[in-house]
This record gives C-alpha cells, sequence and structure tokens, in this order.
C-alpha cells in the first residue's frame, strides 16, 4: 500500500525556518518524480515545489522562490521541503504528493499533510 | 503563469441530479487537466487526468470532457459521498496550477 507520511509541521515565528519531511513507504520512491502543495486555512491548493525522481531537476512557485529548498533521500525513502524566512502567508497544511508515473504533472497519491502556523 | 478559474464557485445539488463544473485555463493546455475531490480535512483524491480519463478505482459517474481552454466534470449521478470540493488543475506548464474550488453542497 503506497503510503507518504508527512511530519515538521508546528508553530514558527515570522522569519523563522521549519523543515518538513515526507515518508514514503509501498511503492519504489526513486521512480517517482515527486511535490509539495499546500492549502491554507479555508482555502484552494496551491503547488509550491516539484523534484525530479533523480533530484536533479527542480521547481518551485515564486511565492517561494529563495526562501523554500525541495530535496530527497532516495537511500531512505524520504522527501524533505527545508522553509525559512517564513511569512504569515506560508501558514497553511503541507502536503507532499507523488506524481503518477508515466502520467507527469499530476497527483495520484497523497500524504495527510501537515499543519504550518506562522505567527508571534 | 497559466490561471485556472472553475465555475461555479460554489453550488447546492440533491442526490440524484447531474451536476456539471467548469474549468476555463487562461491560455490553451490540451488536455492537460486533472480533476481531485476534496473532502473537509482529507487529502485531495485525484479523479481524473488528462481531462477525461478516469483514475483507476473512480465511480463511472464521474467523466471529464474538453480541451485546449474549456473543460467540465460532470457526475451523472450525484450520490451523499460525492458533496465535497472539487479542484481542477492544469500541468501544461510550470508552474502547475489549481483551480479555486467549486463547493458542491446538499441542497
Amino acid at each position: 500500500e503506497v503510503q507518504l507520511v508527512e511530519s515538521g509541521g508546528g508553530l514558527v515565528q515570522p522569519g523563522g525556518s521549519l523543515r518538513l519531511s515526507c515518508a514514503a513507504s509501498g511503492f519504489t520512491f526513486s521512480s517517482y518524480e515527486m511535490n509539495w502543495v499546500r492549502q491554507a486555512p479555508g482555502k484552494g491548493l496551491e503547488w509550491v515545489s516539484y523534484i525530479s525522481s533523480s533530484g536533479s531537476t527542480i521547481y518551485y512557485a515564486d511565492s517561494v522562490k529563495g526562501r523554500f529548498t525541495i530535496s530527497r533521500d532516495n537511500a531512505k525513502n524520504s522527501l524533505y521541503l527545508q522553509m525559512n524566512s517564513l511569512r504569515a502567508e506560508d501558514t497553511a497544511v503541507y502536503y507532499c504528493a507523488r506524481e503518477q508515473a508515466a502520467v507527469a504533472g499530476n497527483f495520484d497519491y497523497w500524504g495527510q499533510g501537515t499543519l504550518v502556523t506562522v505567527s508571534s | 503563469a497559466i490561471r485556472m478559474t472553475q465555475s461555479p464557485s460554489s453550488f447546492s445539488a440533491s442526490t440524484g441530479d447531474r451536476v456539471t463544473i467548469t474549468c476555463r485555463a487562461s491560455q490553451g493546455i490540451s488536455s492537460y487537466l486533472a480533476w481531485y475531490q476534496q473532502k473537509p480535512g482529507k487529502a485531495p483524491k485525484l479523479l481524473i487526468y488528462a481531462a477525461s480519463t478516469l483514475q483507476s478505482g473512480v465511480p463511472s459517474r464521474f467523466s471529464g470532457s474538453g480541451s485546449g481552454t474549456d473543460f467540465t466534470l460532470t457526475i451523472s449521478c450525484l450520490q451523499s459521498e460525492d458533496f465535497a470540493t472539487y479542484y481542477c488543475q492544469q500541468y501544461y506548464s510550470y508552474p502547475w496550477a489549481f483551480g479555486q474550488g467549486t463547493k458542491v453542497e446538499i441542497k
């Protein structure tokens, strides 16, 4: 069974940092492209970042470029999101999502999400 | 960046109704369009990709159509478990973008 389990969320002050993790199981993690998608409270979905299966190609939304860093450790079946210079508008549930094999760009499995709250 | 606009933002319907949700892209995206269903407190679930291909395990009452800039999601006979928020998403070019969502409520 495919499972994605996020962790690392919490309360952080504006300007602070947080590192999210996503532990993958039930599939060959190193073969899949991965993404982070977030959802502010009561709002819609916003794509945040993409990383290729090897980690060699990375993309970011303009709203997080220069502040967030996506990475992965295929040996540990884990995806990460390092978030620096956090702002109130970064407050959201952060989901890791797997891209469907052979149909790049849409997400067939999602984690349960981890809540990040940026507030003083 | 490509913008996705859904309509309506919300509406009420009854079990058994046929409902249609529209998604429009700000520029042509061929058929690189997915639909998701999200229930409160849960992660989104992929329903349809490539505009009209039903994801494995999704009931056949869900269907998608369109290409270019205009797309629709149709639920042929609304069931109680279908009351949720639906999002379209383009994956034609980065940044991937979602529509603002359409909430389907019980009448």
